[in-house]
């Protein structure tokens, strides 16, 4: 079956640094999604990795390798406003997306 | 106002009623889809459609139906709502022409099914 695994709650320091990881087992790979949705809200597209290696963008960067089936989300000079859920998603070989449960991240001051 | 509309936003029902819910969307896209999410779990597909003539079932299509009335339209039905139907859903859009193929979620519509 396909699998998408990330912890489901993690707690974080405001102005430090925060690595979500996402591992995955799909039928086939297409891509690599990151999500984030506040309480209550819409996810909202952060990033897309097909390729090996690392996307940054300001503050937040994903990285990807494809032979490990695995993903991590980081986040740098976290605020209060990044609390949310922070979606996984892989697309297979069907151009379908898996989704993660998602992992809730907390900030305290 | 958003680009992906949802309504109802909220919707309180009884067991056997049929509910529908609307979307429509005012970017354009071709493909729409509607999921639905339950705490602990990831969003799940319910259906997809890649233009007005193309209606596909996702993974838990059981007990829903879905209408592509225009390009910007696309509305999901419960015929006869029951209990493990409740659930926030999601209509969301995705354009063909980008290379991520990213979704654009509309603003969810929260339903509970007593």
């Amino acid at each position: 079956g396909q699998n998408i695994d990330q912890p489901t709650e993690m707690t974080a320091t405001e102005g430090a640094i925060v690595q979500i990881n996402c591992t995955y087992q799909t039928s086939g790979f297409n891509g690599l999604f990151w999500y984030q949705q506040h309480a209550g809200e819409a996810p909202t597209f952060l990033s897309y990795n097909v390729l090996d290696g690392l996307e940054e963008k300001g503050r937040f960067s994903s990285f990807l390798s494809r032979s490990k089936g695995y993903s991590y989300l980081l986040l740098k000079e976290l605020q209060m406003k990044d609390s949310a859920s922070y979606l996984c998603a892989v697309r297979d070989s069907n151009y379908q997306l898996i989704w993660g449960a998602g992992t809730k991240l907390i900030i305290k001051p | 106002d958003a680009d992906v509309t949802q309504t109802p936003r909220n919707r309180i029902t009884k067991t056997g009623k049929r509910i529908m819910l609307e979307c429509s969307q005012t970017k354009g896209h071709d493909r729409m889809y509607w999921y639905r999410q339950d705490p602990g779990l990831g969003l799940r597909l319910i259906y997809y459609s890649f233009d007005v003539k193309d209606i596909n079932k996702g993974e838990i299509s059981d007990g829903y139906s879905v209408s592509r009335q225009a390009q910007a339209k696309f509305s999901l039905s419960l015929e006869s709502a029951i209990p493990n139907q409740t659930a926030l859903y999601f209509c969301a859009t995705s354009d063909l022409a980008r290379d991520t193929g990213e979704l654009f979620f509309g603003e969810g519509s929260r339903l509970t099914v007593l």
